[in-house]
């Protein structure tokens, strides 16, 4: 069964920093990664999809990378603002069932 | 485009209730899928579909009921709700369910007494 682990599952960083998210899986048999971000009280907005096929996607200060064989992928996000402030999701799609596997998220804090 | 909209946003029913949860796209996407979100579990998978007339079943089935009878709408019914099915609910969808991005919906926050 596929699990998603993600570290840390709280962060608080001071404007301007660079940060790293971690996801973890156990099945390294995936079509592809999804990063998500969810604002209290909302629905979750697509980030970055990698393909398996791919090492890394990027959009803006976002950067994440896949290393399938170690079933690991990270969310670097650049010049951390406020803004980003948020919980943060990894998903995985095995391929099977059409299901999304996703972890419990990171929460980051962005203290101006 | 509207994307994918849900209604209502908040709903509380007592057990043994029943009620729709409505989703609908705007997208022209053949997947669409429910989840629930429970804190401590993330997000699981109720039920899902490749296209109209075709459903089936993901991680949480029980008590839950869906049907696709357009494109556009992916209704999910409570039979008889139960406390157990207090939860945040997100539908999603998709042109794709194995490559493409997932857009999901605002969520609807049910409590059941």
């Amino acid at each position: 069964k596929q699990e998603v682990t993600q570290i840390p599952a709280a962060l608080s960083v001071p404007e301007g920093e660079n940060l790293v998210l971690n996801c973890s899986f156990t099945d390294s048999a995936i079509y592809n990664l999804q990063w998500f971000r969810q604002d209290p009280g909302k629905g979750l907005t697509s980030l970055l999809l990698i393909q398996s096929s791919q090492r890394e996607q990027t959009s803006g200060r976002l950067n994440a990378s896949l290393d399938k064989s170690s079933g690991r992928s990270t969310l670097y996000i650049a010049a951390s603002q406020p803004g980003d402030s948020a919980t943060y999701l990894c998903a995985v799609y095995k391929g099977s069932n059409y299901k999304l596997t996703f972890g419990k998220g990171t929460l980051l804090t962005v203290n101006p | 485009n509207a994307g994918v909209t849900q209604t209502p946003k908040f709903q509380v029913l007592k057990t043994g209730q029943s009620m729709t949860l409505q989703c609908a796209q705007d997208m022209n996407h053949e997947y669409m899928s429910w989840y629930r979100q429970d804190p401590g579990m993330g997000l699981r998978l109720i039920h899902y579909s490749v296209g109209a007339g075709i459903t089936d079943q993901g991680e949480v089935p029980n008590g839950y009921n869906v049907s696709r009878s357009t494109t556009e709408d992916f209704p999910l019914r409570l039979l008889s709700a139960a406390p157990s099915q207090t939860s945040v609910y997100f539908c999603a969808s998709a042109t794709s369910g194995s490559t493409d991005t997932q857009y999901f919906g605002p969520g609807t926050r049910l409590t059941v007494l």
